[in-house]
């Protein structure tokens, strides 16, 4: 069935450090691939997206590419912030007729200054 | 002028109740969902409404009952809650089924 896997977390990182949080999926066809971040007592919130093959989804520092071969969208930042601690999840959007959102694990960000 | 609202924030009640949380969006939007977060961050899906159809209702217990009374509200009711209902529920709608969904600040439910 329909899958997602997450880098487990949690990441402590230093302020400007890079990051990477890994994401693979199973899934027929092509999904539509997403990444929210969830702030402590927040909702959920978009951060970026990419919808074929080859796309780049990029947001406030933040990117992802769409790698059909591996079935992969690795989130990356190149100097992340005290205020990017936060949980963030990766979600292809699976279903044909029925689409729904599959959430992975989430992975847990701590930076510290 | 917030996108999607849930009341209430917090819900604190009994073993046993019913319990209602409401959510509205503002967006314009043709789908609406239900999502319920664990303790441990899992997030799943539970309802989703399409123009006011039930379209998803994920393996959820029948004391669970969504409602749409338009387009614009999507509604939980819980009936005889239990210890295991609570959760953050989360109230998402989408323009349509293949767009990205935009969350409400969620209702955290907790079942004494």
């Amino acid at each position: 069935g329909d899958s997602v896997t997450q880098m487990e977390g949690p990441v402590t990182l230093s302020e400007e450090a890079f990051l990477t949080i890994n994401c693979t999926y199973t899934a027929t066809g092509y999904p539509s691939l997403f990444w929210y971040v969830q702030y402590p007592g927040e909702g959920l919130q978009l951060l970026l997206k990419a919808t074929k093959a080859d796309d780049k989804g990029s947001n406030k520092g933040f990117e992802a590419t769409y790698r059909k071969e591996t079935t992969s969208f690795h989130l990356e930042k190149g100097s992340v912030q005290v205020s990017d601690s936060a949980v963030y999840f990766c979600a292809p959007l699976v279903g044909g007729a029925t689409n729904k959102l599959i959430f992975g694990t989430g992975t847990l960000l701590a930076v510290q200054p | 002028d917030t996108a999607v609202s849930q009341t209430p924030k917090y819900l604190v009640t009994q073993m046993g109740n019913d319990k209602s949380i409401k959510c509205e969006q503002n967006l314009g939007h043709d789908t609406m969902y239900w999502y319920k977060q664990d303790s441990k961050k899992f997030l799943k899906i539970m309802f989703s409404y399409n123009n006011k159809e039930l379209i998803i209702n994920e393996t959820v217990p029948n004391r669970f009952s969504p409602k749409s009374p338009d387009k614009a509200h999507l509604n939980l009711h819980i009936n005889s809650l239990e210890l295991g209902d609570s959760a953050v529920y989360f109230c998402a709608s989408s323009q349509d089924r293949k767009t990205e969904q935009y969350f409400g600040p969620g209702t955290r439910l907790t079942v004494t």
